[in-house]
């Protein structure tokens, strides 16, 4: 069974510092693993996908890299401003569109 | 384009009541799912279906049924609330294919008592 972990589950920076945000899972026979955000009372949104064929993503300040064999992905934020403050998640895909998601890493940036 | 809407956005029940939670989707996605996202477990998934007329178990389905008649719709039922149901409950589109985004609706608080 797949098991996908995200450490901290908070997390607190200055405005202007770039943020790293931890996930790592199980099982590596993924198709994809996929960023959230996720805002108070909200729903998800995407923020990137990457391919198990892939290392890395990038959209703006947002780099995502995967690393299969070691059952690791980083996404990185780049110069982090106060909007950036959110919940981001990751999740990892299976056959049959099964996500299996992580706890989440509640971020904070101090103006 | 309102993408992936779901109702109620709240909803109060009583234990033993039953009811349905809608979604719809305009994008013409063949994958709908429903998750749900409870503190400190994360959102766990309850059904999906990968097309109309298909549908399977995801590794939280006691106590919910699902229909897909349509590739728009795809309502989650509660047979009998109970208050380990209380939850905030979200849907979730995407094309098929293994590399598609999912889109999430913005959820239906749902609280049993």
């Amino acid at each position: 069974k797949q098991e996908v972990t995200q450490i901290p589950a908070a997390l607190s920076v200055p405005e202007g510092e770039n943020l790293v945000l931890n996930c790592s899972f199980t099982d590596s026979a993924i198709y994809n693993l996929q960023w959230f955000r996720q805002d108070p009372g909200k729903g998800l949104t995407s923020l990137l996908l990457i391919q198990s064929s892939q290392r890395e993503q990038t959209s703006g300040r947002l780099n995502a890299s995967l690393d299969k064999s070691s059952g690791r992905s980083t996404l990185y934020i780049a110069a982090s401003q106060p909007g950036d403050s959110a919940t981001y998640l990751c999740a990892a895909k299976a056959a049959g569109n099964k996500l299996t998601f992580g706890g989440g890493t509640r971020v904070l940036v101090k103006p | 384009n309102a993408g992936v809407t779901q109702t109620p956005k709240f909803q109060v029940l009583k234990t033993g009541q039953s009811m349905t939670l809608q979604c719809a989707q305009d994008m013409n996605h063949e994958y709908m799912s429903w998750y749900r996202q409870d503190p400190g477990m994360g959102l766990r998934l309850i059904h999906y279906s990968v097309g109309a007329g298909i549908t399977d178990q995801g590794e939280v389905p006691n106590g919910y049924n699902v229909s897909r008649s349509t590739t728009e719709d795809f309502p989650l039922r509660l047979l009998s609330a109970a208050p380990s149901q209380t939850s905030v409950y979200f849907c979730a589109s995407s094309y098929g294919g293994e590399n598609q985004p999912q889109h999430f609706g913005d959820g239906t608080r749902l609280s049993i008592l």
